[in-house]
């Protein structure tokens, strides 16, 4: 079935970029997103990428997509204390639902 | 931006007893409609996806007859949870998309926290 992979946590100092890295399987999924869930809180769509791409810049974040290797990144340049929040990668399956992975708890220390 | 609410944000409620959880889309129509459930440091995992007007559809292993969704209208969905058991405490989050965008985009509520007790 379905499944997304990413690393749990990810400890970076502030100014720094933060890189965090997710691996899906459905090699049919046209889109794939990232989101940012602070505590308490819903999740927030932070970028997403279309399958056929293998880069999107907007602002600080950078998403790399390697198709070839079912592999997805996100890095955050100049990561700042408010990035600090779970990640999670999500593909989209059949169009229609959304499969997740466990997020990745980003902290930014100053 | 488009904008998706859940009330309760929290409740409690005792065992045995029904929980009902609204989500809705404030400013588009919700063709589809989906409800999640995320436990503590865990990945959000889909239950149902509902279509307006037509009975939702289960993941493997979600009870249809514990956790009734109901998708009566373009702006609301909700989640009744049945017979409340301890195990049942639980982030629920629901997300919205309205038609077909290129972006496929889901709306996030954010999240209702049940409490069994």
């Amino acid at each position: 079935g379905e499944d997304v992979e990413q690393s749990l946590f990810l400890s970076v100092r502030e100014g720094d970029s933060s890189v965090i890295n997710c691996t899906y399987t459905d090699s049919s999924s046209t889109y794939l997103y990232w989101y940012k869930q602070e505590p308490g809180a819903g999740l927030q769509l932070l970028t997403y990428i279309f399958s056929n791409m293998d880069m999107k810049q907007d602002q600080r974040l950078t998403v790399l997509l390697n198709k070839k290797d079912k592999h997805l990144s996100l890095r955050i340049a100049d990561t700042q204390t408010g990035d600090s929040a779970i990640y999670f990668c999500a593909e989209m399956v059949q169009e229609v639902a959304l499969i997740f992975g466990k997020g990745t708890t980003l902290s930014v220390s100053s | 931006g488009a904008v998706v609410s859940q009330h309760p944000s929290w409740v409690i409620c005792k065992s045995g007893t029904s929980v009902k959880i609204e989500c809705r889309s404030l400013d588009f129509q919700a063709t589809t409609m989906f409800w999640y459930r995320q436990f503590p440091k865990q990945s959000l995992m889909l239950m149902a996806t509902s279509n307006e007007g037509s009975k939702a559809t289960y993941e493997q292993g979600v009870e249809k007859d514990k956790f009734l969704i109901n998708h009566a209208s373009l702006t609301l969905s909700t989640l009744t949870v049945t017979s409340a058991h301890p195990e049942d405490s639980s982030f629920y989050i629901c997300s919205a998309r309205g038609g077909s965008g290129p972006t496929y985009e889901q709306y996030f509520g954010p999240g209702t926290r049940l409490t069994v007790t």
